[in-house]
């Protein structure tokens, strides 16, 4: 599975639009990327997955340009409760390997 | 919206004891995981079941553990034999079809003491 590189943290203000960006130069035709969010103590949560350009759902949206090594996943309007770490997984039906993730901070 | 659910959700025992965590995955899902996340570190791939047999796992899980789908809803991890470094939180994941995203339990906190 490919590797992925993602910054280690972030802070962003309540309100701001954050943007999380991944590499992944390594990718296969076959993997998708996946992004998780996960709070102290609790199990990793599954925000948005996608293959190809650009896909939205109620919390995020995912950009994944052409040749697919980058994606960047986009939280609108950020609040405290975002406050967690973020991770970029390259997954191919079998197990996902999760890298060190993004520590968003979010500030009043 | 249906959910994994772990227990429980905290676990202490003795170094060499054995230990069974266990998975309720949901319910129309085929594919089971385990992972473990050793406190501030980040999450580790242990194992993946499907149709029965374990399909994938890592070098950490070795012969001290095991895993079983004892009937159709149940997903349990064991631990032989304890140790003080398996201390973690242990996860449990199942997905649906074959590229489908995880969705994980809250998971159980194991302490060796």
């Amino acid at each position: 599975l490919a590797k992925t590189t993602q910054p280690i943290s972030m802070d962003s203000y309540e309100g701001q639009e954050v943007n999380i960006t991944c590499s992944h130069n390594n990718i296969a035709t076959n993997d998708y990327i996946t992004w998780y969010q996960q709070f102290p103590s609790q199990g990793p949560r599954f925000i948005i997955q996608g293959y190809k350009t650009k896909v939205t759902n109620e919390v995020a949206s995912l950009f994944i340009p052409a040749d697919r090594k980058s994606s960047t996943l986009s939280l609108p309007r950020v609040s405290l409760s975002d406050t967690a770490v973020y991770y970029c997984l390259v997954t191919n039906a079998g197990k996902s390997t999760f890298g060190d993730g993004t520590t968003l901070t979010v500030k009043p | 919206e249906p959910e994994v659910t772990q227990t429980p959700s905290h676990q202490v025992t003795q170094m060499g004891q054995e230990v069974i965590l266990r998975c309720v995955p949901i319910s129309n899902h085929l594919y089971f995981y385990w992972y473990r996340q050793i406190l501030g570190q980040k999450v580790e791939f242990l194992v993946s079941f499907y149709n029965n047999e374990i399909s994938e796992k890592s070098e950490i899980f070795d012969d001290q553990f095991s895993v079983e789908r004892p009937d159709g809803s149940n997903f349990t991890l064991k631990i032989r034999s304890t140790k003080l470094e398996d201390s973690a939180m242990y996860f449990c994941a199942s997905r649906g079809l074959w590229n489908s995203p995880l969705h994980f339990g809250n998971g159980t906190r194991l302490t060796v003491t």
